[in-house]
């Protein structure tokens, strides 16, 4: 049991670019879990994943976020045109059904 | 529909000294109760949660937690604090096997600050 990885642990990037992110979830976990925490706050719920079926958005994530998850493995998780407001920690999350959820290191973005 | 209240967004205790970190929740159906620990840029940790079994339920670190229902509690304990307890400290909800989504709800979260 090598954890939830996330990669890349931390990013900064310009306000209107794309960035990807990406979730290796541990080994024979069906559920994966996309949260953001921003300054001061708990986590909050973005999407998640049955194997390769993403069964629930938040409306939290807007038309510009997506997130994949092929051939029910890794995911991840790409914003568009980002703006300041993006910027957060981005946790990824694995269980095996109901069961607890593990969490990566998460990946902090930083939009200027 | 599920939330978290954590009551204190920062508690300061000296070393050696009782840890209580109050969290309530609401929840229309039986709930799953967790806490996380979170370091400074990491992840979150868990340190217990209660499922429906005993109410008492014991988490690393010598951490422990009771389910109340009737008052809709889930604080967390530690007898005596070290350093290494600074962190703050995630209370957090799910519908349990009331629901189809185990997603969690999270409180605000309470820094923990541990003085010598």
């Amino acid at each position: 049991d090598t954890g939830v990885s996330q990669d890349p642990r931390h990013k900064i990037t310009k306000r209107g670019q794309n960035v990807t992110f990406r979730c290796d979830p541990i080994s024979e976990h069906n559920r994966l879990y996309w949260y953001r925490q921003t300054l001061g706050q708990g986590p909050e719920f973005l999407t998640y994943f049955q194997n390769e079926a993403q069964l629930e958005k938040s409306r939290l994530l807007s038309d510009r976020f997506s997130a994949e998850r092929p051939k029910g493995s890794f995911s991840t998780l790409e914003i568009q045109r980002t703006e300041q407001g993006d910027s957060a920690m981005y946790l990824c999350a694995s269980s095996l059904s109901s069961d607890t959820q593990y969490f990566g290191p998460g990946t902090r973005l930083t939009v200027l | 529909a599920q939330s978290v209240t954590q009551l204190g967004s920062h508690v300061s205790v000296s070393e050696g000294a009782l840890v209580l970190l109050r969290c309530n929740y609401s929840s229309s159906v039986p709930p799953y109760l967790f806490w996380y620990v979170q370091y400074p840029n990491q992840g979150l940790q868990l340190l217990l949660k209660y499922t429906s079994a005993a109410t008492l339920v014991k988490g690393i670190n010598g951490f422990e937690a009771e389910f109340k229902k009737s008052e809709t509690s889930f604080h967390l304990t530690k007898p005596s604090a070290h350093m290494s307890d600074a962190a703050e400290y995630f209370c957090a909800v799910n519908p349990g096997d009331g629901g189809s989504n185990y997603k969690l709800t999270f409180g605000k979260g309470t820094l923990l600050t541990v003085n010598p």
